[in-house]
């Protein structure tokens, strides 16, 4: 069964990055396609990206193509967002969940990374 | 972008009766539609997938219904542990895109 453990909460400046981390258990992680799903009041549910297993080939919405990066360390089974350019909007709980191989529905998820963004 | 409209925002019920929550897609997503159920602090959790058929573990209170633009969950005989917050996901077209959810209370 595979589980999903996040790293911390984050606080960080307008204009700076910050990188999250997902790190996965139970399955063989190259067949695994780690999604990244965030929240906030305003926005509601969004997902941002995923990677296609099994090469990895990462795919962005067009909302977040020129600001986030997701990449994956094998050696460690983890896999990481990055967001550049944060403003106060990316202000929300980040999730990582798994895309099932038989269609997008995503399960399980990470417990959730929160990132505050203010100045 | 498939915009995925959910109804109502909220939802009273009593414990014991039964729901009906409602999710529209703005263009036919066929059957590739999920249901999630997420609680106060906690991580959304698959319900249902390929718009009717329940995930691992899910009991059979839940049902979902509906193909190409309209679809439904429903809830018999409400259980405390079932008051949360539902969202419906499509997954024909990228972007993946959710509802803004119905949160189901009590009554």
């Amino acid at each position: 069964q595979v589980r999903l453990v996040q790293s911390g909460a984050e606080v960080k400046k307008p204009g700076s990055s910050v990188k999250v981390s997902c790190e996965a258990s139970g399955d063989t992680f190259d067949n695994l396609a780690i999604n990244w799903v965030r929240q906030s009041p305003g926005h509601g549910l969004e997902w941002m990206g995923g990677s296609v297993p099994p090469f990895g080939t990462p795919n962005y919405a067009q909302k977040f193509q020129d600001r986030v990066r997701i990449t994956a360390d094998k050696s460690t089974t983890t896999a990481y967002l990055e967001l550049r350019y944060l403003r106060s909007e990316d202000t929300a709980i980040y999730y990582c969940a798994r895309a099932s191989d038989e269609g997008n529905w995503f399960d399980p998820w990470g417990q959730g990374t929160l990132v505050s963004v203010s100045s | 972008e498939i915009v995925m409209t959910q109804s109502p925002a909220t939802l009273s019920v009593s414990p014991g009766e039964s729901a009906t929550l409602s999710c529209r897609a703005s263009h036919s997503v066929r059957s590739n539609l999920a249901w999630y159920q997420q609680k106060p602090g906690q991580a959304p959790r698959l319900l249902i997938f390929g718009a009717t058929t329940r995930a691992t573990g899910i009991p059979d209170r839940f049902s979902g219904r509906g193909s190409g633009t309209e679809f439904t969950l429903a809830i018999s005989s409400l259980q405390s542990e079932d008051f949360a917050v539902y969202y419906c996901q499509q997954y024909n077209y990228w972007p993946l895109t959710f509802g803004g959810g119905t949160k189901v209370e009590i009554k």
